[in-house]
C-alpha cells in the first residue's frame, strides 16, 4: 500500500537549534517527494521537492531535505531554527503520471521555544 | 496570477443542508483534486479529475459529489451535510507535464 509516515506528531526545538523532521514512504513507482509547511489558519506552502538527480535538495526558508532510497526516507532539516518556523509540516509523495494525486503524511507540528 | 481559487473561504452549515464548494484554476491544468484536512490526519483525497470529463474517487469520497464543469472548474458538493464533514477543504491542480501540485488557500467548513 502506498503511504507516508511522519513518526513524530509534535516536536519542540529551541530557537537556534538544529531541526530534523522525519518522513518515510512506501510507494510502488518512482517517488516524487515534497515537503509543505502550514501556519495556523493558512494554506499550504511548498518548501521543497525532489524529482531526480542530486539527493540533497535545497528549499525556501533555509530548509533542505535528503532523499535516501535505501531507507525510503526524505527527512527535512534546518541548521538553525527561528521562532517563525513554528508550524505544521507535511511530507507528501507522488508519481510522474498525469492525474495522480499526492499522498500526504499526517503531519508534524513544530514548536519553537525561546 | 490567481492560480487556484476556492470559494467560499468560510462557511457554517446546519446538519442536512447542502452546499457546493467552488474551485477554479487559470493555469490550463488538466488534473484537479479535492482534499480534506482534519487534525492529526493530514490531507486525504476526496475526489480527483485527471482530465476534463473524468472524475474518480479518492480515499474518503462518501458524502460528496463532484463535477468537472470544464477544464477550469472542479466543484465539490455536500448533498446533506453532517458534523463529520466539518473540515478544511483544499482544491488543487496539476499540469499534464510537471509534477508540482498547486493548492488553493482552503475553505473552512463547519457543520453544526
Amino acid at each position: 500500500a502506498q503511504s507516508v509516515t511522519q513518526p513524530d506528531i509534535h516536536i519542540t526545538v529551541s530557537e537556534g537549534a538544529s531541526l530534523e523532521l522525519r518522513c518515510n514512504y512506501s510507494y510502488g513507482a518512482t517517488p516524487y517527494l515534497f515537503w509543505y509547511v502550514q501556519s495556523p489558519g493558512q494554506g499550504l506552502q511548498l518548501l521543497l521537492k525532489y524529482f531526480s538527480g542530486d539527493t540533497l535538495v535545497q528549499g525556501i526558508k533555509g530548509f533542505e531535505a535528503e532523499f535516501k532510497r535505501s531507507q525510503s526516507s526524505f527527512n527535512l532539516r534546518k541548521p538553525s531554527v527561528h521562532w517563525s518556523d513554528a508550524a505544521e509540516y507535511f511530507c507528501a509523495v507522488g508519481a510522474d503520471q498525469a492525474g495522480t494525486a499526492l499522498i500526504f503524511g499526517k503531519g508534524t507540528t513544530l514548536s519553537v521555544s525561546s | 496570477n490567481a492560480g487556484v481559487t476556492q470559494t467560499p473561504k468560510f462557511q457554517v452549515l446546519k446538519t442536512g443542508q447542502s452546499m457546493t464548494l467552488q474551485c477554479a484554476q487559470d493555469m490550463n491544468h488538466n488534473s484537479m483534486y479535492w482534499y480534506r484536512q482534519d487534525p492529526g490526519m493530514g490531507l486525504r483525497l476526496i475526489y480527483y479529475s485527471a482530465s476534463e470529463g473524468t472524475t474518480d474517487k479518492g480515499e474518503v469520497p462518501n458524502g460528496y459529489n463532484v463535477s468537472r464543469l470544464n477544464k477550469r472548474e472542479f466543484s465539490l458538493r455536500l448533498e446533506s451535510a453532517a458534523p463529520s464533514q466539518t473540515s478544511v477543504y483544499f482544491c488543487a491542480s496539476r499540469p499534464n507535464s510537471g509534477n508540482t501540485i498547486y493548492f488553493g488557500e482552503g475553505s473552512w467548513l463547519t457543520v453544526v
